[in-house]
This record gives structure tokens, C-alpha cells and sequence, in this order.
């Protein structure tokens, strides 16, 4: 099966706390992408990063880390010193091959946790 | 007028009615999408179009109707709905539709079934 699991699906943490969200996935595909979006309530979806299967590399990039583990099926997403601005429910997203009248690359969506920053 | 838009924003039909949601995407992309974002179910892929051509119809029901005339257009046409259909619909573009490109969102259609 393919499929994403946040298993968080609320949190709430004060201003200038660091929050990490979980993100766990399967595909028996060895070739895959993993992906976080932010969706603020304006409600578009927002690309924060892209990874594939083969760079296990974490990555930083200001505020926000994610690190990456195959060993144990996990995309984890950490933000340092949140910001009320950060408040959003954040998406975790695996990608595909998957055939219909055509191949193409399909995003498995995980149901999203809900970040909630306080000042 | 850069990366995906969507229209209208919000939009209130009976289920008699006949609407159309547009999304335009100005990033030269080769694929577009569409999702419905229903309140407590993960985000539901509908319809992919690559180059124009539909690769996905993910056992949508006929009463939505994509349309997809070129690259940069894609239409989602709406007639006898069901209030269940009451959703966010949201529009997406990517470079192509296979190696993992990531998808860029338009704010969405909020729509309501009455």
C-alpha cells in the first residue's frame, strides 16, 4: 500500500517554541519523492521542500529542518523558534508512479496536522 | 498575474445549477491537477492532464467535467451537484507530470451545494 501517515492532528505550542511534525510513510517503490506543503487559512497550498528517495541528506533551510530517515519510513519536519506566523496545517506528501490512461507521478497526501503558534 | 489562479474564490450553486471553477497557471507548466478538499478527508485527487491530454480520472462522477484547451488553462465543469459535493477545490500545476516535480497550488474554489 501507499500511503502517509501524520499522526498528529493538532498541535498547539507558544511562540518561540521549536515543534516537530511527524511524517510516516510507505510504498514498496524503491524511486519515490517526499514533500511538506503549508496551507495558511487563506487556503492555498504552499511547497516547502522536495526530497527524493536517494538523498537522505537533511536539510535546513532558516527556521525550518527536516530529516529524512529510510530506516524507519519518516520525513519529519521541525520548526525552530515558531512564529504565530507559522500557524497553518502542514501537509506531508509522497509521490508515485501510478498508471491511469497514462503514467505519471501521483501525490499521496497525509490528513495534515494542524500548527497552532501562540503569542 | 503569476502562478496559479483560481476562479471565482467562492462560489454558492443549487444542484440544479450549471458552473464552471477556471485555473490558470502562468509558470509553463505541462501538467495541471485537480483536488477536492472536503472537511476531515485528506486531500482527494480528481483529474491530471499532462501536455493536454487527461492521464487520470480518478472514478470521478460525470456530473464534474474537466476541460483542458491548452497548457496554461484547465476548466472544472460543475451541473446537477450534490450538496456533498461541497468542498474546496484546488487547482495545481507541475513541470511535468512524471519524475516527482512538485506541485504548485492556486488558492482554491470554495464551493457550496444548496
Amino acid at each position: 500500500a501507499q500511503k502517509v501517515t501524520q499522526a498528529q492532528t493538532e498541535i498547539s505550542v507558544v511562540e518561540k517554541e521549536d515543534v516537530t511534525l511527524d511524517c510516516v510513510y510507505e510504498t514498496r517503490d524503491t524511486t519515490y519523492y517526499l514533500f511538506w506543503y503549508k496551507q495558511p487559512p487563506s487556503g492555498e497550498l504552499v511547497f516547502l521542500i522536495r526530497r527524493n528517495s536517494f538523498d537522505e541528506q537533511n536539510e535546513i533551510s532558516g527556521r525550518y529542518s527536516w530529516n529524512f530517515q529510510k530506516s524507519t519510513s519518516s520525513f519529519n519536519f521541525t520548526i525552530t523558534a515558531s512564529q504565530v506566523v507559522d500557524s497553518a496545517v502542514y501537509f506531508c506528501a509522497l509521490s508515485v508512479l501510478s498508471w491511469g490512461s497514462g503514467g505519471y507521478n501521483k501525490l499521496i497526501f497525509g490528513a495534515g496536522t494542524r500548527l497552532a503558534v501562540h503569542p | 498575474e503569476t502562478g496559479v489562479t483560481q476562479t471565482p474564490r467562492h462560489l454558492v450553486m443549487g444542484m440544479t445549477n450549471k458552473k464552471s471553477l477556471k485555473c490558470e497557471q502562468h509558470l509553463g507548466h505541462n501538467a495541471m491537477y485537480w483536488y477536492k478538499q472536503s472537511a476531515k478527508k485528506p486531500l482527494e485527487l480528481m483529474f491530471v492532464y499532462s501536455l493536454e491530454e487527461r492521464v487520470e480520472n480518478n472514478s470521478v462522477p460525470s456530473r464534474f467535467s474537466p476541460e483542458c484547451p491548452n497548457s496554461s488553462h484547465l476548466f472544472l465543469h460543475l451541473h446537477t451537484l450534490q450538496p456533498e459535493d461541497s468542498a474546496l477545490y484546488l487547482c495545481a500545476s507541475s513541470q511535468d507530470d512524471l519524475r516527482g516535480y512538485e506541485q504548485y497550488f492556486g488558492p482554491g474554489t470554495r464551493l457550496t451545494v444548496t
